[in-house]
């Protein structure tokens, strides 16, 4: 069965200080699809980053940064020298194969709080 | 490029009446889902769609109904609302690399 784990529910840094998002997941599939998604305080859901299950690589955009792990079932997220802007939910998601189509799952979500 | 639409925006209800949320996606999508978020518990999938005709149940589609007549349309029904369907309801789509794309989504209370 699917299941994402976001164990931290809310964290609070300082502008400047790097963050670290947990996320562990579980799937019996062997293919599947990890993403993290950020939900500013306006409320939409904006996509930032999509990992398959193939590709292990680590991923650096900018301030952001991803660490894919299959062997611990975690896709971390971390952001270096946090900005107020990056103060959100960030919410970790898993998609697999089911019924013609893909079903996701989503974490419960982790609430960021950066103060200036 | 409008990406992914909702409507309404905001809307309240009083408990027993009916109502439908539209989602319209102008990307061209094959899959569409409905998600409802409540706070504390992230987002959890009512019903999705992968291609015109077909819909399936998710997580939580008790309460619920939808169809996918058109390709680019997805409608989310409430024949009878409750106060525990005030929410927030989402609206998505993806493609064959399966990222979602979210609408803005539509507040629901329900009174």
């Amino acid at each position: 069965a699917q299941k994402v784990t976001q164990a931290q529910t809310e964290i609070s840094v300082v502008e400047k200080e790097d963050v670290t998002l947990d996320c562990v997941y579980e799937t019996r599939d062997t293919t599947y699809y990890l993403f993290w998604y950020k939900q500013p305080p306006s409320g939409e859901l904006v996509f930032l980053i999509r990992r398959n299950s193939f590709d292990e690589q680590n991923e650096i955009s900018g301030r952001y940064s991803w660490n894919f792990q299959k062997s611990t079932s975690s896709f971390n997220f971390t952001i270096t020298a946090s900005q107020v802007v990056d103060s959100a939910v960030y919410f970790c998601a898993l998609s697999e194969a089911q019924g013609g189509g893909f079903k996701t799952i989503f974490g419960a979500g982790t609430r960021l709080f950066v103060k200036a | 490029n409008a990406g992914v639409t909702q409507t309404p925006k905001f809307r309240v209800l009083k408990t027993g009446q009916s109502m439908t949320l539209l989602c319209a996606q102008d990307m061209n999508h094959e899959y569409m889902y409905w998600y409802r978020q409540d706070p504390g518990m992230g987002l959890r999938l009512i019903h999705y769609s992968v291609g015109e005709g077909t819909t399936a149940k998710g997580e939580v589609p008790d309460g619920y109904n939808v169809s996918r007549l058109k390709k680019q349309n997805f409608l989310l029904g409430l024949e009878s609302a409750a106060p525990s369907q005030t929410s927030v309801y989402f609206c998505a789509s993806s493609g064959p690399v399966k990222t979602q794309y979210f609408g803005p989504g539509t507040r629901l209370l329900v009174l």
